[in-house]
């Protein structure tokens, strides 16, 4: 059953610690994205990954950090200067090249008090 | 990526057809426009996208305009499982980013 897997779905963090979610897919996608949503908004995106070992940054990188060390896995990790980290999380991955879409995970809900 | 304007939110009676209605004033020869809809709480879920010519698949049918500034997904049966945000993106198609606005919140009504 292919797809992309998030985890786990809801996330709990106190103030100051590092947290990392998790996003795998066997969809054998070239290309990985991390978007953030919140409440009655659209997405932003995080960091995106065209490629193992390689990634760039998108419109909110600041706090984030990521790698892209296999085809199918794409950690985020929210670190401790992420000022506002409480938000839900959603991973994406597609194939590379012209009219090609995004699929996307079930995402993860982090709050952070 | 151009901006995209749509309305905040619509009703349509079960059974009835949708239709969503995105403007793209600004697009430019090459952007693809994509329709994504996100049920409360899940990811986006991808629909349709079109360049220039009108599309149709199994979920809805995409019209496009011939000076491309405004486009209109049409879900031709709603049904309450199509109560979402409908999200339409105009989108350069080479691997990027997708800017995703406010949406339309569609309510579909028995």
């Amino acid at each position: 059953d292919g797809g992309i897997t998030q985890s786990p779905k809801y996330l709990f963090r106190k103030e100051g610690q590092n947290v990392t979610l998790s996003c795998e897919q066997n969809l054998n996608h070239d290309a990985m994205y991390w978007y953030r949503q919140d409440p009655g908004q659209g997405l932003r995106l995080i960091y995106y990954s065209q490629i193992v070992n390689d990634f760039q940054k998108g419109d909110i990188a600041e706090g984030y950090s990521v790698s892209r060390e296999k085809k199918e896995s794409f950690p985020l990790t929210v670190t401790s200067a992420q000022k506002n980290p409480t938000a839900f999380y959603l991973c994406a991955s597609s194939l590379t090249g012209d009219s090609y879409e995004q699929y996307f995970g079930p995402g993860t809900r982090l709050t952070v008090t | 990526d151009a901006k995209t304007t749509q309305p905040p939110s619509m009703d349509c009676a079960e059974g009835r057809a949708a239709n969503l209605p995105c403007n793209h004033s600004t697009i430019s020869g090459n952007e693809y426009v994509y329709w994504y809809r996100q049920i409360h709480s899940q990811g986006p879920q991808y629909i349709i996208h079109g360049l220039k010519n009108n599309e149709t698949n199994e979920m809805a049918s995409l019209i496009i305009t011939e000076d491309r500034k405004s486009s209109t997904l049409i879900l031709p049966h709603a049904t309450l499982r199509d109560t979402a945000v409908y999200y339409c993106i105009a989108r350069y198609n080479q691997g990027g980013k997708l800017i995703f606005g406010q949406g339309t919140e569609l309510s579909v009504k028995p």
